[in-house]
């Protein structure tokens, strides 16, 4: 069974560098999604796609974050600059197309970045 | 003030026991309501799923809400130390489909 997929696992890195997450979605679902969860608190919404057209934005996605899904396969979340405030869990999550019965958004392991 | 209110918790009961878990919301337009639970240094799953208001249950579990007080539960009947989790209460205005707005989540711990 291959469900949503994220690497790295986990990242550490400095404050001021550049990192870039991967998520693999289920490979029929159109739909990708991005959240954020920091210690004791749920996940936030960060943004998602429509096949490679991202649809929304959260007002969480500063300057310096970007995210990308350039053939509506795979999906990047780069993180410029770091700050230690982004230190994090980044969740990825997929969904199937509208209209074939499924709703539920299936979420990955994600990926735990602390920022030192 | 945050969209999904939920209280974190923890909450710690014995074996067997019926656990109820609530979250409150404030945006009319929120037409779904889900629980996921998450394990530890796992991603969220879904549980229950419910549109508008209503009971809906599902084994040992069963979700209200109650759109006209923005009230959402969850209980769990005969509780096992297996559903020791965080319940995370979430809604969004399309199903799955767009936007999910999740609560805190609240821990929880049963007691063998």
């Amino acid at each position: 069974d291959t469900g949503v997929s994220q690497n790295p696992r986990h990242k550490i890195t400095k404050r001021g560098q550049n990192v870039t997450f991967r998520c693999d979605p289920i490979s029929e679902h159109n739909r990708l999604y991005w959240y954020r969860q920091t210690l004791g608190q749920g996940p936030e919404f960060l943004t998602y796609f429509q096949n490679e057209a991202q649809l929304e934005k959260s007002r969480l996605l500063s300057d310096r974050f970007s995210a990308e899904r350039p053939k509506g396969s795979f999906s990047t979340l780069e993180i410029q600059r770091t700050e230690q405030g982004d230190s994090a869990m980044y969740l990825c999550a997929s969904s199937p197309p509208v209209g074939t019965g499924g709703y539920e958004q299936y979420f990955g392991p994600g990926t735990r970045l602390t920022v030192t | 003030q945050k969209e999904v209110e939920q209280d974190p918790g923890p909450l710690s009961v014995p074996e067997g026991a019926i656990v109820s878990l609530n979250c409150t919301y404030s945006n009319s337009a929120f037409q779904y309501f889900m629980w996921y639970r998450q394990y530890s240094r796992k991603g969220p799953e879904l549980l229950m799923y419910t549109y508008s208001s209503g009971n809906k249950e599902d084994g040992r579990f069963t979700a209200q809400v109650d759109k006209s007080s923005k009230y959402i539960s969850l209980f769990i009947r005969d509780s096992q130390p297996s559903d020791s989790a965080t319940y995370l209460c979430a809604t969004s205005r399309s199903g799955g489909y767009q936007k999910v707005t999740f609560g805190t989540g609240t821990k929880l711990q049963v007691i063998p």
